[in-house]
């Protein structure tokens, strides 16, 4: 079945404590894409990842965000210590170079309070 | 830099009427056009792409866009109209294919009206 599967689905947790959100990419591709959508910003990207090598990660804040493939077959972004600001749906997108568009995830809904 | 401008955050059309949602893009490279719909607590949906062959690209549930070069637009059009379109559609642009950089517009909401 080939999709891209995030865990949690949602998440509710206090300001300071640390969220770990996952990522498993579509069987075969090599990028990765984290996505954040809020309704003031829309969809920023935040980072990607080819060939489990950041490429991008200036659409993330630093002192916070961290994003990690662990193997081809594993994407975190790990914020800590979260912020209610950092409230938001999650999303990852994976693909290819042979393959014309990026596939999305179903997201990870983050409530910080 | 690749960039995309979505014109208008909202759009109400009634059941049976034209669709028209418009997209704008700046590339400095050939690009791959994107259309995604997000109904809600959904993940985005490819409705259509166009990657270079056929400047009309008809995608899924009878959308289809076209690619205008000389006026940088890619819009995205359906003749009539169903209550079930009612969604947000999401312009996108990249370089190349799904394994480079995918910048997303703003967005436009769809509403259906009765």
């Amino acid at each position: 079945d080939a999709r891209v599967t995030q865990t949690p689905r949602h998440k509710v947790t206090e300001m300071g404590q640390e969220v770990t959100m996952r990522c498993q990419p579509i069987l075969g591709h090599n990028t990765v894409f984290w996505y954040r959508q809020t309704m003031m910003q829309g969809l920023e990207l935040l980072a990607y990842f080819r060939n489990r090598a950041p490429l991008d990660d200036s659409g993330m804040p630093k002192d916070r965000f961290s994003a990690e493939m662990p193997d081809a077959t594993l994407a975190t972004l790990k914020i800590q210590p979260s912020e209610p600001r950092d409230s938001a749906v999650y999303f990852c997108a994976s693909g290819s170079e042979t393959a014309t568009e990026a596939f999305f995830g179903q997201g990870t809904r983050l409530t910080v309070v | 830099a690749q960039s995309v401008t979505q014109l208008g955050s909202h759009v109400s059309v009634s059941e049976g009427a034209l669709v028209l949602l418009r997209c704008n893009y700046s590339s400095s490279v050939p690009p791959y056009l994107f259309w995604y719909v997000q109904y809600p607590n959904q993940g985005l949906q490819l409705l259509l792409k166009y990657t270079s062959a056929a400047t009309l690209v008809k995608g899924i549930n009878g959308f289809e866009a076209e690619f205008k070069k000389s006026e940088t637009s890619f819009h995205l059009t359906k003749p009539s109209a169903h209550m079930s379109d009612a969604a947000e559609y999401f312009c996108a642009v990249s370089k190349n294919t799904g394994g480079f950089k995918t910048i997303f517009g703003a967005g436009t909401r769809l509403f259906v009206k009765a």
